[in-house]
C-alpha cells in the first residue's frame, strides 16, 4: 500500500530564507515520487518528480528534493523564498496501477 | 490546446438534487481521474478510468458515479447530493505508458455547496 506524510501543515518563512517543506511516504515497490504546488483557487501544477535516477531532482521555480530511500523521504526545499511561493503543496506517490496518493498538503506563507 | 478543462466551476445545489460535472482532456490521454479536495485532508481519489467505456472506485466512490463514453470526457455524477459532498473537486488525465506517463494534468477545479 502507498500513503504519503506531510509533517506540518503550515510552514512560514522569511523572504529570502530556506524554504523545507517535509514528505515521507511508504510504498510496497520503488516509488514515483511527485510535489504539486496549487495557488489559490487554481488546479494542481507539477514541481518536480522522482522516478528512476538521480535521488536529487530539479524543478520549477528553483525548487528541487531529494529521495531518501534509506529516510523514506522525499523533502522539498528551495534556498531562497520569494513571496511568489506562497501556495499549497502537495506530496504524492504514484502505484504501479497509475493511481497516485496525496498527502494533506503544507501551506506555505512568505513573511516580507 | 485548453489542456483540461471542467464544467461548471461553481454550483450550489439543494440536498437530494442531483448533478453532473463534467471534464474535458484535448491531450489524448488515456487515464482520467476524479479526486475531491476537503481541508486539511488532502486530494482523495473518488473514481478513476483506464480508458473509453471502463471506470474503476477509488478510495472514496460512495455517493458518486462515472460514465466514460468519449476517451476525451470523463463525467462525475451525484444522484442525491448529501451536504458532506460540499467539496472542490478535481479532474486529472495522464498518458498510458511511456514518456510523461507519470504526470497528471488538472482541471482549474469545480467548487460544489450542498445546502
Amino acid at each position: 500500500a502507498q500513503s504519503v506524510t506531510q509533517l506540518g501543515s503550515h510552514v512560514s518563512v522569511s523572504e529570502g530564507a530556506l524554504v523545507l517543506l517535509r514528505c515521507n511516504y511508504s510504498s510496497s515497490v520503488p516509488p514515483y515520487l511527485f510535489w504539486y504546488v496549487q495557488y489559490p483557487n487554481q488546479g494542481l501544477q507539477l514541481l518536480l518528480k522522482y522516478t528512476t535516477g538521480a535521488t536529487l531532482v530539479k524543478g520549477i521555480n528553483g525548487f528541487e528534493a531529494e529521495f531518501k530511500k534509506s529516510e523514506t523521504s522525499f523533502h522539498l526545499t528551495k534556498p531562497s523564498a520569494h513571496m511568489s511561493d506562497a501556495a499549497e503543496y502537495f506530496c504524492a506517490v504514484r502505484n504501479t496501477g497509475n493511481q497516485f496518493y496525496f498527502g494533506t498538503g503544507t501551506s506555505l506563507t512568505v513573511i516580507p | 490546446n485548453a489542456g483540461v478543462t471542467q464544467t461548471p466551476k461553481f454550483r450550489v445545489l439543494k440536498t437530494g438534487q442531483s448533478m453532473t460535472l463534467l471534464c474535458a482532456q484535448d491531450m489524448n490521454h488515456e487515464y482520467m481521474y476524479w479526486y475531491r479536495q476537503d481541508p486539511g485532508m488532502g486530494l482523495r481519489l473518488i473514481h478513476y478510468s483506464v480508458g473509453e467505456g471502463t471506470t474503476a472506485k477509488g478510495e472514496v466512490p460512495d455517493g458518486y458515479n462515472v460514465s466514460r463514453l468519449k476517451k476525451q470526457n470523463f463525467l462525475l455524477g451525484l444522484e442525491s447530493a448529501a451536504p458532506s459532498q460540499t467539496s472542490v473537486y478535481f479532474c486529472a488525465s495522464s498518458f498510458l505508458g511511456g514518456v510523461g506517463s507519470d504526470t497528471q494534468y488538472f482541471g482549474p477545479g469545480t467548487r460544489l455547496t450542498v445546502l
